[in-house]
């Protein structure tokens, strides 16, 4: 079965700072990978994708995430984070049985300090 | 364009009354997922349609909630009768397809709370 996990559930950066989410998967073969935000009373956007090809995956709003088989991550980064990217963020995998729907993480709460 | 259109948004019910979650997907997209959303379990996909049709409910927690596809235009999800472990945030996602794009289009939400 494949599952994610998300080993931070608070991660505090300052304004200008850069981030980095992390995201570790399990999964037997090559995974669809995607990084969700979430900004409070929303529902889920999609920031990103993985499906194959280069492995570091751009973005909306100026993220990109890294995929890294050896390490089973897809770690999310943004280089200078900014106050409106305060949200929840959640990884996610699918791929089972052929099919890309996925499986969340628990999330991340970004707090964005000014 | 509109996106996917959830209501009730927020919905207070006593315990054993019915609940009925209303969604219309995007237009055009052929796929619709159910999820529920709560801070014990995070977020869980309890059932999806393809081009109307049920795929895999194997994530409906119990024979209390169902949930239909009646036109490509519309979904229910129904919990009869209520308890107060139902309480959370419903969301309801449209997609393109089902195995070529990956993305799914979020509804806001309905949170039940159900006393």
């Amino acid at each position: 079965a494949q599952s994610v996990t998300q080993p931070d559930i608070h991660i505090t950066v300052s304004e200008g700072a850069s981030l980095e989410l992390r995201c570790n998967y399990s999964y037997g073969a090559t995974p669809y990978l995607f990084w969700y935000v979430q900004s409070p009373g929303q529902g889920l956007q999609l920031l990103l994708k993985y499906f194959s090809g280069d492995t570091l995956v751009q973005g909306i709003k100026g993220f990109e995430a890294e995929f890294k088989r050896s390490q089973s991550s897809f770690n999310l980064r943004k280089p200078s984070v900014h106050w409106s990217d305060a949200a929840e963020y959640f990884c996610a995998v699918g791929g089972s049985g052929g099919s890309y729907i996925p499986t969340f993480g628990r999330g991340t709460s970004l707090i964005v300090h000014p | 364009d509109a996106g996917v259109i959830q209501s009730p948004r927020h919905e207070v019910t006593e315990m054993g009354q019915e609940v009925t979650l209303r969604c219309k997907p995007i237009s055009g997209h052929n796929s619709l997922f159910w999820y529920r959303q709560t801070m014990m379990r995070g977020l869980e996909l309890l059932i999806y349609f393809n081009n109307n049709v049920p795929i895999d409910d194997s994530g409906m927690p119990e024979d209390r909630f169902s949930a239909k596809m009646p036109n490509a235009s519309f979904s229910t999800l129904k919990i009869q009768p209520s308890e107060p472990r139902d309480s959370a945030v419903y969301f309801c996602a449209s997609s393109p397809g089902t195995f070529n794009t990956g993305e799914l289009f979020f509804g806001e939400g309905s949170r039940l709370t159900v006393l």
